[in-house]
């Protein structure tokens, strides 16, 4: 166990449909980060947080959204949901924005679009 | 700003050596390396900060080369265990944009298969 939580671990819905992500960060960690990743890809950076604030964004649709709340749980909004939003996605917190600390992954949520 | 991997994939029997190469076209401020198995949660092996800067780790080990702004990670005598897939993950430094500063960003991988 990472210390970094992630529900659901499995969500199966259609297209057009609207799903919730949700990360509850290591204790102590003030940065938490979002990753895509398809079917034997890589890790596309999406967006970090960092107290509550957006820190950094990736390549993320306007279709997605996020947030950080003031106990540090952050949310991944996926809407309009498209076949090609399959993914598993990754939520990973660190102690600080950047430099020497660890990235630690949660075990991601796995989301199939029908 | 995705920092390159190469190789893609390497194919090795348990002892060989190998190295994975990342390089970035950006000024570097960290370099990170991750280890993911399958179906898995990438797991973190090490963080290199300064130029020139190597870490190990039992029979891995890293190097920065700032100036270059790459970093390789080499695994020496490789056990079944190292299977998996390598990612490199770059911060670049916050003089390229404040804005970027803790944007870990991962390049595609490195397939790394360890036959006995």
């Amino acid at each position: 166990d990472s210390g970094v939580t992630q529900t659901p671990k499995h969500l199966i819905t259609a297209t057009g449909q609207r799903v919730t992500l949700r990360c509850s960060p290591r204790s102590g960690d003030l940065s938490v980060y979002w990753y895509q990743q398809s079917l034997d890809q890589g890790l596309q950076f999406l967006i970090q947080y960092y107290n509550g604030e957006e820190r950094a964004k990736g390549n993320i649709l306007e279709r997605f959204s996020a947030q950080q709340f003031p106990d540090l749980h952050s949310e991944l909004n996926l809407s309009s949901l498209e076949l090609g939003d399959s993914a598993l996605y990754f939520c990973a917190s660190r102690r600080g924005g950047a430099g020497a600390n660890v990235l630690t992954f949660g075990a991601g949520s796995r989301l199939t679009v029908l | 700003q995705q920092p390159v991997q190469s190789p893609q994939a390497v194919i090795l029997r348990e002892g060989e050596d190998a190295v994975i190469n990342c390089s970035s076209s950006k000024a570097l401020y960290s370099v990170h390396w991750y280890r993911q198995k399958h179906g898995e949660a990438p797991v973190f092996l090490m963080i290199l900060l300064k130029g020139g800067e190597q870490k190990g780790h039992d029979k891995i080990s890293a190097s920065f080369n700032e100036k270059k702004q790459q970093s390789s990670l080499y695994l020496t005598a490789s056990q079944l265990s190292y299977s998996g897939t390598y990612f490199c993950g770059t911060e670049i430094g916050a003089n390229a944009g404040g804005t970027s500063y803790g944007k870990l960003t991962f390049g595609q991988g490195t397939i790394l298969t360890v036959h006995p």
